[in-house]
């Protein structure tokens, strides 16, 4: 297992379409984030997974937003009637939760979206 | 709530050293990271202080002072691949999220 891997990189779209992205953690690390990065900004905190569970979430996520991690592995974000304004670089990471590295977010290359 | 500073440009000249500062205001802490992240990519883990003092590690260092809300991160020898942005970012309670700042780009020249 090399890392974190995201599904599609690249995702353009119009305006209103659905668009849902994936996210496969490192193998048995059972904390999963994703983030939302703008131009120029830090990555934003959207939600977060330990294991199958929604923990917490974050105030910038819309009703239009969803998330997913139906057996706690991988995990999928849907983001309903896309708008402009939705246009990002969506990451996920993910840590072990404990041992070494417990503290350590992994990210993977990010999905990046185009709202037309 | 979180909230990081950090210089959002720095240029320094190649094989030369230079300081990125990150002052934070937080309620609770626990630890401090710096990321890089070269433009395009996602952001890869540099180093993670939760105790005052300097940490190093090949060419890059990093500095905290919890009493300040302080850190630095200190590259070293710098190298034309060593532009990139730096992250300083800090974990809340139970490291469910992390905030980051807006990061440091950072341009090395010749």
């Amino acid at each position: 297992d090399t890392g974190v891997s995201q599904d599609p990189r690249h995702k353009i779209t119009k305006r209103g379409q659905n668009v849902t992205f994936r996210c496969d953690p490192i193998s048995e690390h059972n904390r999963l984030y994703w983030y939302r990065q703008t131009l120029g900004q830090g990555p934003e905190f959207l939600t977060y997974f330990q294991n199958e569970a929604q923990l917490e979430k974050s105030r910038l996520l819309s009703d239009r937003f969803s998330a997913e991690r139906p057996k706690g592995s991988f995990s999928t974000l849907e983001i309903q009637r896309t708008e402009q304004g939705d246009s990002a670089m969506y990451l996920c990471a993910s840590n072990p939760g404990q041992g070494a590295g417990r503290d350590t977010q992994y990210f993977g290359p990010g999905t990046r979206l185009t709202v037309l | 709530g979180q909230n990081i500073d950090q210089p959002t440009e720095m240029t320094a000249t190649e094989g030369a050293i230079v300081q990125i500062n990150c002052t934070y205001q937080t309620s609770g802490f626990n630890g401090l990271f710096w990321y890089q992240q070269h433009a395009g990519e996602a952001p890869t883990f540099l180093s993670y202080n939760v105790l005052d003092g300097l940490e190093e590690k090949g060419r890059f260092s990093s500095f905290l002072s919890r009493s300040k809300g302080y850190s630095y991160l200190l590259l070293k020898e710098l190298q034309m691949k060593d532009s990139a942005s730096y992250l300083c970012a800090v974990p809340s309670g139970g490291y469910q999220k992390v905030t980051f700042g807006t990061g440091t780009k950072l341009q090395v020249i010749p």
